[in-house]
């Protein structure tokens, strides 16, 4: 299995401003993806993280909102830009190999006042 | 692209009891379905998963079954504890790199 480490585990964010979370992963991933909860929901994912070039999003996510770095095979980052109340959600890292275990990691948990 | 039908979206169980969750998916290629199990303040905890070419997988309490005609896959939860209760997705996923897509999840209620 594989270990995954987010930070910030929590924060209050001010509205406007952005706030960027890490992932961190023990192994060497060749999938690493970020995911949305809102409260009470689902998961929906945001964006696969791709090693080296540009994040492929999924519809209704963009990269000026939602910029998503990868430099390497263990780390990634999702920033989350301009914040409004809306944007209150957990922000889920989500890592694995083809065919194989999907991971999440805990979780960063954000509210935007 | 996938889509996932998750029911129930609660269920309450008397302590003992059995409990079962049903998911249907949507596209014939995936191959890959995993259950999780999120409790409250904390992100999803993978219980069981199962691949296309296996039709039941068992791990102590939990087992889930999977039936490829109809599309459709189930979680069951014997001799249920009230340590059980959180909520559960289930998710499906294609081949090669793409990702999970989940269920909108049931809140599982077990009563003592």
């Amino acid at each position: 299995s594989a270990v995954i480490s987010q930070k910030p585990s929590r924060d209050i964010c001010q509205r406007g401003t952005s706030l960027t979370i890490q992932c961190q992963v023990d192994s060497q991933v060749t999938m690493m993806f970020w995911y949305r909860q809102q409260p009470g929901q689902s998961l929906t994912l945001i964006a696969t993280a791709n090693q080296g070039s540009e994040a492929t999003y999924e519809s209704g996510f963009v990269i000026d909102k939602f910029p998503i770095s990868r430099p390497n095979l263990t780390f990634s980052t999702l920033t989350v830009s301009n914040m409004s109340p809306e944007d209150s959600s957990i922000y889920l890292c989500s890592v694995g190999h083809p065919g194989n275990t999907i991971y999440f990691g805990e979780g960063s948990w954000l509210t935007v006042v | 692209g996938e889509n996932v039908e998750q029911h129930p979206s609660t269920l309450s169980v008397q302590e003992g009891d059995s409990a079962v969750i049903k998911c249907t998916y949507s596209d014939s290629a995936s191959n890959y379905f995993p259950w999780y199990k999120q409790e409250l303040g904390k992100g999803p905890q993978l219980i069981i998963d199962i691949r296309s070419n296996v039709g039941e997988k068992k791990d102590q309490r939990i087992a889930v079954t999977l039936n490829k005609t109809a599309k459709h896959f189930s979680l069951h939860i014997t001799e249920t504890q009230p340590e059980d209760s959180a909520v559960y997705f289930c998710a499906a996923r294609g081949s090669g790199n793409t990702p999970l897509v989940f269920g909108k999840g049931t809140r599982l209620s077990v009563i003592a």
